[in-house]
């Protein structure tokens, strides 16, 4: 139980372009879901916070126009990094959680913006 | 704040067995959790606890005292397959984010 898909797993795409990252609780409903990028040789960077059918809660520093978060059902959130730029080449992971139990993490996507 | 430390690196031979130390100051406390991460991979959760003791999962376990601000995460029969980095978490109990360690990397030689 508890599996978290993710897709796409890999993007590469001219700087300028949207990309949009789906993330899907596959047998459980999550109350929250949770995006986190995270660079080379560093830990995991919490972005922002999803509850479905309300806003996103952002972490400090992380521009909500560029990440653009819906949560539209129990088991479904998207990201959107708008008019990405070779900076924002990352890997990007979501996580959900259902309850008390442990977020569990997607397999991640990896960007690059040539 | 949050604070939460946990050695950079650790080396062990195949067959052995490791223990990874975390200790933490957090403005709240609710779990401490583990998970591995194979380079270019996503986390995977290993253990968790929430009340001070053992939790035993086949060859791994986890300890949590929550008095000391202290965990460890425990590996026996070390296999290759267990070189990774190892995560520490803590929970916060209002609204459920995990506050990351920056990682143990873990590397089994044969």
């Amino acid at each position: 139980g508890a599996v978290v898909s993710q897709h796409p797993s890999r993007v590469i795409c001219k700087s300028g372009t949207s990309v949009k990252i789906e993330c899907r609780s596959l047998d459980f409903q999550a109350t929250t879901m949770f995006w986190y990028r995270q660079f080379p040789k560093q830990s995991l960077m919490l972005m922002a916070t999803s509850n479905e059918g309300s806003k996103a809660t952002y972490e400090q520093g992380v521009e909500k126009d560029k990440f653009l978060i819906n949560h539209a059902s129990l088991t479904l959130s998207t990201l959107t990094v708008t008019s990405a730029h070779p900076e924002d080449s990352s890997f990007y992971i979501c996580s959900a959680r259902e309850g008390s139990e442990p977020q569990h993490f997607g397999d991640g996507t990896r960007l690059s913006i040539l | 704040g949050q604070n939460i430390d946990q050695p950079t690196e650790m080396t062990a031979t195949e067959g052995a067995i490791v223990q990874i130390n975390c200790t933490y100051q957090t403005s709240g406390f609710n779990g401490l959790f583990w998970y591995q991460q194979h380079a270019g991979e996503a986390p995977t959760f290993l253990s968790y606890n929430v009340l001070d003791g053992l939790e035993e999962k086949g060859r791994f376990s986890s300890f949590l005292s929550r008095s000391k601000g202290y965990s460890y995460l425990l590996l026996k029969e070390l296999q290759m397959k267990d070189s990774a980095s190892y995560l520490c978490a803590v929970r916060d109990p209002y609204d459920y984010k995990l506050s990351f360690g920056a990682g143990t990397t873990v590397t089994v030689r044969a």
